[in-house]
């Protein structure tokens, strides 16, 4: 069984650019949650996608922002890129709203310069 | 203060010994996750505990509700077992998890 996927692996981007993440949810899972790594700090939650609606967000201003599609995958956008935004970007997905175990993704590390 | 405070920060051990990871919240949760993170950035899921005690290879990680305190065992460390490892509690909702600062394992050959 694939795991979670994400792409692209690596991306580099200048202050205000827009960028989009991608992530392919475990088959059957139906949620996924986003998360930011950023050099020197913790992971903290971005975005709680499931059956296609944002659930919940965490502290992060408008300019992120993301979808989920029909299909269970998910985008994570963020416009306007600043660059304290540079950070590892993972996608975890869970069989039902969050009460499993979440699988996470290899995630996506975004430079910004 | 931090929702999710974790000690030590950095653990170096010698192979073979017994290493003790904690873990304190000062929320209430639904559940509390075990994660481990390699290198390269990965993240893999190792427990995810409401109550109790859970045993999985040489990994032993135990929870008390009433304490908001858990603990990562790790019996007859090995070199490979060298990643950060993280805590993380589920919220009540069950709507997303709060992370703790992470402990660097180094183990020694």
């Amino acid at each position: 069984e694939a795991g979670v996927t994400q792409s692209p692996t690596h991306l580099i981007k200048t202050r205000g650019q827009q960028v989009t993440l991608r992530c392919s949810p475990i088959s059957g899972h139906t949620s996924v949650y986003w998360y930011q790594q950023a050099l020197g700090l913790g992971l903290q939650f971005l975005l709680w996608y499931d059956e296609g609606e944002e659930r919940n967000r965490g502290n992060f201003p408008p300019r992120f922002s993301g979808r989920q599609f029909p299909n269970y995958s998910s985008e994570l956008n963020v416009n306007a890129l600043e660059l304290e935004d540079s950070a590892l970007y993972l996608c975890a997905s869970s069989p039902w709203r969050g009460r499993e175990t979440q699988y996470f993704g290899p995630g996506t590390r975004l430079l910004v310069l | 203060k931090n929702e999710v405070e974790q000690s030590p920060q950095n653990l170096t051990a010698q192979e073979g010994e017994f290493i003790t990871i904690n873990c304190s919240y000062s929320v209430g949760i639904s559940a509390l996750h075990w994660l481990q993170q390699h290198p390269g950035g990965g993240i893999v899921s190792l427990f995810m505990l409401s109550s109790g005690k859970k045993k999985h290879g040489r990994l032993i990680a135990t929870i008390n509700i009433q304490e908001k305190h858990s603990s990562l065992h790790i019996t007859a460390s090995h070199p490979r077992d060298s990643a950060v490892y993280i805590c993380a509690v589920r919220d009540r909702y069950g709507n997303k998890l709060v992370f703790g600062a992470g402990t660097i394992l180094r183990v020694k050959s």
